[in-house]
């Protein structure tokens, strides 16, 4: 099984919808990281959180929300979706060692907005 | 502000060596990481460079020079396998990662 496991793999919906997608860790670790790629561009940080009572934005949250139900769960929330948020979605952990900073992904989530 | 450049895609042989070239400017430094992303899955860590010089690790090394902004993973031996897109990331002053936009490697027989 995964280290980190993410939910749903693949979503395709509508404009406007609400999305939620899950994100779940087995190594213990503190830090989780909510990030998009898209194809030309480098990973993009939506979200972190440094530990359960710590959620920070990062270069590109508007339009995106998170919580930290747990220390091994971090889920992002896309209020209303618009067609521009499509894009692959990764959750990552870390360690809170900042010398190394060595990032563990989740298997990634397609989303499609129509 | 920061940025990275890599290129966009490389060609090599099977069994050859690959230098794949990444530099960087900012303001803050405290490392440079290469991740190995195959196509359709997660990225993994490769390597981390903090202090000037080169890091070997088996077929894999990875060189920093910080006075040049310049970094460079070289792939010894390779295989059919290592067809692979390679992910330069910078952390900075604040340790965030920056990540530059990836150099697609293609390895043909």
């Amino acid at each position: 099984d995964a280290d980190v496991t993410q939910t749903p793999r693949n979503r395709i919906t509508k404009t406007g919808k609400r999305i939620m997608l899950e994100c779940s860790q087995t190594k213990g670790h503190d830090r989780m990281y909510w990030y998009r790629q898209d194809p030309g561009l480098g990973l993009q940080l939506i979200y972190y959180s440094f530990d359960v009572k710590d959620i920070n934005k990062g270069e590109i949250s508007d339009g995106y929300s998170v919580s930290r139900q747990a220390q091994a769960k971090f889920s992002l929330s896309l209020e209303s979706a618009i067609p521009n948020q499509t894009a692959l979605y990764f959750c990552a952990t870390s360690e809170g060692d900042r010398d190394t900073g060595e990032l563990f992904f989740g298997e990634g989530s397609r989303l499609t907005v129509l | 502000g920061q940025n990275i450049d890599q290129p966009t895609e490389m060609t090599a042989t099977e069994g050859a060596i690959v230098q794949i070239n990444c530099t960087y400017q900012t303001s803050g430094f405290n490392g440079l990481f290469w991740y190995q992303q195959h196509a359709g899955e997660a990225p993994t860590f490769l390597s981390y460079n903090v202090l000037d010089g080169l890091e070997e690790k088996g077929r894999f090394s990875s060189f920093l020079s910080r006075s040049k902004g310049y970094s460079y993973l070289l792939l010894k031996e390779l295989q059919m396998k290592d067809s692979a897109s390679y992910l330069c990331a910078l952390l900075d002053s604040n340790y965030q990662l920056i990540w530059g936009a990836g150099t697609k490697l293609i390895i043909k027989p």
